[in-house]
């Protein structure tokens, strides 16, 4: 079984630039994935801040990037801001109708 | 504006069926390319796939739970439910469902309902 991967846990100075990671154990992430990147604050349903690899969500400020790294799909934040600490979570498409999500990176910015 | 709300038992035995209901506004789930999905998470742990209905009625299921899951579309009710036969207290977690915006952008799941927590204990 295909398992989906992340940074358990990432952390950031204010101001700087953090890139999130998402691959797979077996195989390279591509666009015929769908890469989408959520966001999840505590007690709070996630945000879509990404989907279809790069394309940012309403409202989502352009800080939030998301691209294809080689093999893997990556969410880069650049100018973190103190709100930015959440939760990022990664899903892939994995076709007929299948989605599987990440396990999640904690982000922590100090 | 689309809304989702999510609805059932916030405490089930272990072995009994869970019921959930997502009642949404804002759209309608006949319309071509419309579909919802639902989605779990344990306490500080990961979010997790579950189940997809389409507008035309077709259905997809987590391979891991496929067995366990059922999801169905009441269209006049505006609403999607889910049931989850033989809970176990691993099945602990919020779950949510969302309204996914169209087929060329499958992991695009928005909005998404607040969730309701669900505890599976004897």
């Amino acid at each position: 079984q295909t398992v989906v991967t992340q940074e358990p846990s990432f952390s950031v100075s204010p101001g700087g630039t953090v890139t999130l990671t998402c691959g797979l154990t077996s195989g390279s992430v591509s666009t015929s994935h769908s890469p989408s990147w959520y966001q999840q604050t505590p007690g709070q349903a996630p945000r879509t801040l990404i989907y279809s690899t790069n394309i940012r969500s309403s409202g989502v400020p352009d800080r939030f990037s998301g691209s294809i790294l080689g093999n893997i799909a990556a969410l880069t934040i650049t100018g973190a801001q103190a709100d930015d600490e959440s939760d990022y979570y990664c899903v892939l498409y994995m076709g007929s109708g299948l989605s599987v999500f990440g396990g999640g990176t904690k982000l922590t910015v100090l | 504006q689309i809304t989702l709300k999510e609805s059932g038992p916030t405490l089930v035995k272990p072995t009994q069926t869970l019921t959930l209901t997502c009642t949404f506004s804002g759209f309608s789930l006949s319309s071509s390319g419309v579909s919802v999905g639902w989605f779990r998470q344990p306490p500080g742990k990961a979010l997790e796939w579950l189940a997809l209905i389409y507008w035309d009625g077709d259905k997809r299921y987590s391979p891991s739970l496929k067995t366990r899951l059922t999801i169905t579309r009441d269209t006049s009710k505006s609403q999607v439910v889910l049931t989850m036969t033989n809970m176990d207290p691993v099945d602990t977690g919020t779950y949510f469902c969302a309204h996914r915006r169209k087929i060329s952008a499958p992991n695009w799941y928005d909005p998404w309902g607040p969730g309701t927590l669900v505890t599976v204990s004897s």
